[in-house]
């Protein structure tokens, strides 16, 4: 069956530091995303890509930055960690066709907590 | 005014009643609307999604489209206490663009 994956599945790091969370995704999606969730706030995006080698600023890209090598992959880094960026990161793809939006998928999440 | 408006709640129903949630956008060209449910600690869930104006029924779950109304509902029959959980409306705008409400979060008692 088709997923999504995400690691680490939690993260305890350091201000200051560079993390990089990891997606996988085996749905063949051109459409892929990142989320952060926190309370109070719902999910908010971080950055989307749309295809290989094409990537967007979602509301709350500064710190955060992504990459698009291949269909399955979208990891996201955080340049230098500040305790703000502390939340549940989730990753989700998707398929488009003729403009028309086909349902997200997530991945189970990845809690990051920077200390 | 926000691209998508969910009722945060929270709302409680009792067991076997109907739950009802509700989600407003602003967007008329909007074509593809979705319901997620997410469960504390987990990742939100795909549990509906409609296209055309008109109900589309799935076991419990029923959404409700009105694109004149810019209103998309989810009716749950039968509550159970497994339903408890926060509710997410989504939809797809015009402009490859994708949003999300805040979520409602539901409580069935038994």
């Amino acid at each position: 069956d088709a997923e999504i994956t995400q690691s680490p599945r939690h993260k305890i790091t350091e201000t200051g530091r560079q993390v990089t969370l990891a997606c996988h995704q085996t749905w063949n999606h051109n459409n892929m995303f990142w989320y952060r969730q926190d309370l109070g706030h719902g999910l908010r995006l971080i950055h989307y890509s749309y295809g290989v080698q094409d990537t967007n600023k979602g509301e709350v890209s500064d710190g955060y930055s992504v990459s698009r090598s291949n269909t399955e992959d979208l990891p996201l880094t955080l340049e230098s960690a500040a305790s703000s960026q502390t939340s549940v990161y989730f990753c989700a793809s998707s398929e488009s066709i003729a403009g028309v939006w086909g349902e997200q998928y997530f991945g189970p999440g990845t809690r990051l907590t920077v200390t | 005014q926000k691209e998508v408006e969910q009722n945060s709640g929270p709302l409680s129903v009792p067991e076997g009643a109907i739950a009802s949630l509700n989600c407003t956008y602003s967007d008329r060209g909007s074509q593809s609307f979705f319901w997620y449910r997410q469960y504390s600690g987990k990742s939100p869930e795909l549990i509906m999604s409609i296209y055309s104006n008109g109900d589309k029924e799935d076991g419990r779950f029923t959404a409700q489209l009105n694109k004149a109304s810019q209103y998309v509902s989810l009716l749950i029959r039968d509550s159970q206490p497994s339903d408890s959980a926060t509710y997410l409306c989504a939809v797809g705008y015009t402009g490859n663009q994708f949003y999300f409400g805040t979520g409602t979060s539901l409580t069935v008692i038994p």
